[in-house]
């Protein structure tokens, strides 16, 4: 079954360092998501990508973060200068569609320790 | 108006039981609503989803019920199992076309279901 991949599992960053959390989405996908999720918290939105660009984003989307398909392959989320509260769980997801009925899938995590 | 308030926070069942985890929203826009089950370190998996042109919809064990006029979904598990034991998240989001899908998170159930 296609799956969502995402890499590292784990990374350990010092706060104000650059990170940058990797995916690789289903093949036949179209839309790309970033999601976070704060420890025992719910999962929040970050951002939406369609045909190499932003189509939607959250007011957590600052100038620290950013996006990017490099290749066909890969989606990146990038974040500079890294807080301690950007400590979470970030998820990658996908969908074939972009409408609100097309199931997204979603990897399964990136945990981000800013210490 | 782009929350989605779940409750309970918790819930704990016997084997068999039928654990009912219900959700709200505000915002009349939304026109899809999906449940996801976590299990811990994993990412959110699609469990069923429900539009709001239909009451109820059942899947194997698991059956939404929707209330259009109260803006309200629940998520009904039948003949609940310990394997059903993890956090279920319900959400929102609007059907936009060729926007992407994004999704409003409930803050979460943890359910445990006891031998």
């Amino acid at each position: 079954e296609p799956e969502v991949t995402q890499t590292p599992s784990h990374q350990v960053t010092q706060m104000g360092q650059e990170v940058i959390l990797r995916c690789v989405p289903i093949s036949n996908h179209l839309y790309f998501y970033w999601y976070r999720q704060i420890l025992g918290q719910k999962v929040e939105f970050l951002v939406s990508f369609y045909n190499n660009e932003i189509s939607e984003k959250s007011e957590i989307f600052d100038d620290q973060f950013s996006v990017e398909r490099p290749d066909g392959s890969n989606f990146t989320l990038k974040i500079r200068s890294t807080k301690l509260e950007d400590s979470a769980m970030y998820f990658c997801a996908s969908s074939v569609m972009g409408r609100g009925n097309t199931e997204a899938f979603f990897g399964q995590g990136t945990r981000l320790t800013v210490v | 108006q782009q929350q989605v308030k779940q409750s309970p926070q918790s819930l704990i069942v016997q084997k068999g039981g039928i654990p009912i985890i219900n959700c709200a929203y505000e915002n009349t826009a939304f026109d899809y609503f999906p449940w996801y089950q976590q299990f811990p370190g994993k990412g959110p998996a699609l469990l069923i989803a429900i539009r709001p042109d239909v009451s109820e919809k059942k899947e194997g064990r698991f059956t939404i019920s929707f209330n259009k006029s109260a803006k309200q979904f629940s998520l009904h598990i039948m003949d609940s199992q310990p394997g059903d034991s993890a956090t279920y998240f319900c959400a929102a989001s609007r059907g936009i076309t060729g926007g992407g899908n994004k999704l409003t998170f409930g803050t979460g159930t943890q359910l445990k279901v006891e031998l």
